[in-house]
Parts: C-alpha cells; sequence; structure tokens
C-alpha cells in the first residue's frame, strides 16, 4: 500500500535561518506531489507541484522553492526564513490526474 | 487558472440534522475534478468525496453527498444525520490539469 511521510512535524526557527522540509511517498511510482502551505484558520495556499523528476510548477512566488531530486521526493526549502513563513505545511501525492490527493501529517512552522 | 469560493466561513448544525456546505468553482476546462475534504483541530486532511466534471449523477459516500450542478458552476456538500464527530473544517477543492486548488474553508460546528 501507499503512504506518505512528512516531517518533522514541528519546528521552530529564527527570522534568517534555512528551512528543508521533506516528503516522501513509498509504495507507488512517478506520482504528483504537491507542496501546499495553511496559515492559522485559513485555507490551503498551492505553493509547488510536481509531474516529476526535476519538474516544478511554482504557483505563488515567495522565499521559498521546492525540488524533486528523486521520483518518490519531494523537498520545500528557503534560505533565509521570514516570519511570514510560519504556518503549517503539508504535502500531498496523487497517483494520477483526476484523483483524489493524499495527504501527509503536516510539519507546523513557527519562526520566531 | 481555476477557483474555489467557499462563502460560508462557519456554520452549526443540530447534532441528527442535515447541512449544507455551499462551494462555487470557476474553471475554462471542460474535463475537471471536485473533492471535498474534512480537516479535524488535529490537522489531517481527510477525502470525502469526488465529483468528475462528466459524473452525470451526483456523487454519494455513506452520510456525505455532493449536489452537482454544472450549468451554476456548484458542488455543495450535503451531510446528513449530523454527528458530533463532524466538527471540523470542510475544504472544496478542483484539480484540472495537475493544480489542484484548495477553498478557503468552512468551519462546521455541530451541536447536541
Amino acid at each position: 500500500s501507499q503512504t506518505i511521510h512528512q516531517w518533522p512535524a514541528t519546528l521552530v526557527q529564527p527570522v534568517g535561518s534555512p528551512l528543508s522540509l521533506e516528503c516522501t511517498v513509498e509504495g507507488t511510482s512517478n506520482p504528483n506531489l504537491y507542496w501546499y502551505r495553511q496559515a492559522a484558520g485559513r485555507g490551503l495556499q498551492l505553493l509547488f507541484y510536481s509531474v516529476g523528476i526535476g519538474q516544478i510548477s511554482s504557483e505563488v512566488p515567495q522565499n521559498l522553492s521546492a525540488s524533486r531530486p528523486q521520483d518518490r521526493q519531494f523537498i520545500l526549502s528557503s534560505k533565509k526564513l521570514l516570519l511570514s513563513d510560519s504556518g503549517f505545511y503539508l504535502c500531498a501525492w496523487r497517483p494520477g490526474r483526476i484523483t483524489e490527493a493524499f495527504f501527509g501529517q503536516g510539519t507546523r512552522l513557527t519562526v520566531v | 487558472a481555476q477557483k474555489i469560493t467557499q462563502t460560508q466561513p462557519g456554520m452549526f448544525v443540530q447534532e441528527k440534522e442535515a447541512v449544507t456546505l455551499d462551494c462555487t468553482y470557476d474553471t475554462s476546462d471542460q474535463s475537471y475534478g471536485l473533492f471535498w475534504y474534512k480537516q479535524p483541530s488535529s490537522g489531517e486532511m481527510i477525502f470525502l468525496i469526488y465529483q468528475g466534471s462528466y459524473d452525470e449523477q451526483n456523487a454519494t459516500e455513506g452520510r456525505y453527498s455532493l449536489n452537482f450542478q454544472k450549468a451554476r458552476k456548484s458542488a455543495n456538500l450535503v451531510i446528513s444525520a449530523s454527528q458530533l464527530g463532524d466538527s471540523a473544517m470542510y475544504f472544496c477543492a478542483i484539480i484540472s490539469g495537475y493544480a489542484l486548488n484548495f477553498g478557503k474553508g468552512t468551519s462546521l460546528l455541530v451541536t447536541p
């Protein structure tokens, strides 16, 4: 069966520090991968998605970047965190174009 | 680009009653899919129901049904016989191409 792993669950980082959040999917190949951010009490904002290795689509210009170095690995990064980067980050995967997305448990990031 | 609008920030319903959560969408694509997800306070995203743009019948999954009105571009979620455990955030989402976009969500509170 397929599973998605996202870590860490919580993270407290100082302003100006780098960020690396990792997401991996097991039990499938060539998944569509997604990164979302959710501010407190708000909706999910699509940040990046990828349909293949090395391919990244950016939805919102910001202080973040994404990479897909392997088929089932999706990484969200920042060189210097801002206070406004705080939020709940969710990774998701989909096996095909018109199918539901399966989400990781999320990372709660607090930038201080 | 596709867009989802959820106009109800918060809703109340009494236990055992039915409730309708509104969702309208905007897309120029002919082929698309609509989803509803539930997010309890734990933060996990739980898939509830899916409706394809070419599906002629409204989708149903247990106590959940999707009232799909294609001409009006609406995809409302109906929860029948509400339970206390239904209290959560509910998100409508649209997939067209590869981007999966969510609305801002509706907070549902089920009261005894």
